[in-house]
């Protein structure tokens, strides 16, 4: 059975940093992209981040290039998502999605129940 | 960036009815579109993908088309289950969702 569990999410301050973490079973992990997909409060889905299944071919939306890194371990089936310079409007839901193709981009065929951020003074 | 467009934003509708949601996309994305479903408090599920291929256990009365710009989701005959949020996805260059349209009983 596919199982993606997010975990980390907490209250944090403005200029604040954070780390997302996603352990995945049930599939080949490392022959899977994965991706970092968040949705605010009441909002629509917005994509993230992307990461290859080797994690050499790395992809990120513009609103976090630069504050946000995506990584894993493949040893430890372990997606992540290190957040800093955390801002209000990056108060979300983060979801890690996988998707059915090593390199991205691609479509989402499993998602996990995701992890809120709230960044807020 | 490929910007994605859906049409109507709210969609009433009734148990029965077979109802059509729009996607545009700012470029052609050939046929690299899929098709997500979203409940309240829930992770999104995927219906479709490749703009018409029908994922694994979704029901036969979901079906996409479309290619290029222009894409469309319907629904035959509206069960109760099936009022949510859709959002459409472009997979052609990068990974960008439309707005999204909720579905709500009329």
């Amino acid at each position: 059975e596919v199982q993606l569990v997010e975990s980390g999410g907490v209250l944090v301050h403005p200029g604040g940093s954070l780390r997302l973490s996603c352990v995945a079973s049930g599939f080949a992990f490392s022959r899977t992209a994965i991706t970092w997909v968040r949705q605010a409060p009441g909002k629509g889905l917005e994509w993230v981040a992307s990461i290859s299944g080797s994690g050499g071919t790395i992809y990120y939306a513009d609103s976090v290039k630069g504050r946000f890194a995506i990584s894993r371990d493949n040893s430890k089936n372990t997606l992540y998502l290190q957040m800093s310079s955390l801002r209000a409007e990056d108060t979300a839901v983060y979801y890690c999605a996988k998707a059915r193709r090593i390199l991205p981009p691609g479509y989402f065929d499993f998602w996990g129940r995701g992890s809120l951020v709230t960044v807020s003074s | 960036d490929i910007q994605m467009t859906q049409s109507p934003p709210t969609l009433s509708a009734s148990v029965g009815d077979r109802v059509t949601i729009t996607c545009r996309a700012s470029q052609s994305v050939v046929t690299w579109l899929a098709w997500y479903q979203q409940k309240p408090g829930k992770a999104p599920k995927l219906l479709i993908y490749k703009a018409s291929a029908l994922e694994d256990g979704v029901p036969s009365r979901f079906s996409g088309s479309g290619s290029g710009t222009e894409f469309t989701l319907t629904i035959s005959s509206l069960q109760p289950d099936d009022f949510a949020t859709y959002y459409c996805q472009q997979y052609h260059t990068g990974e960008t969702f439309g707005q999204g349209t909720k579905l709500e009983i009329k």
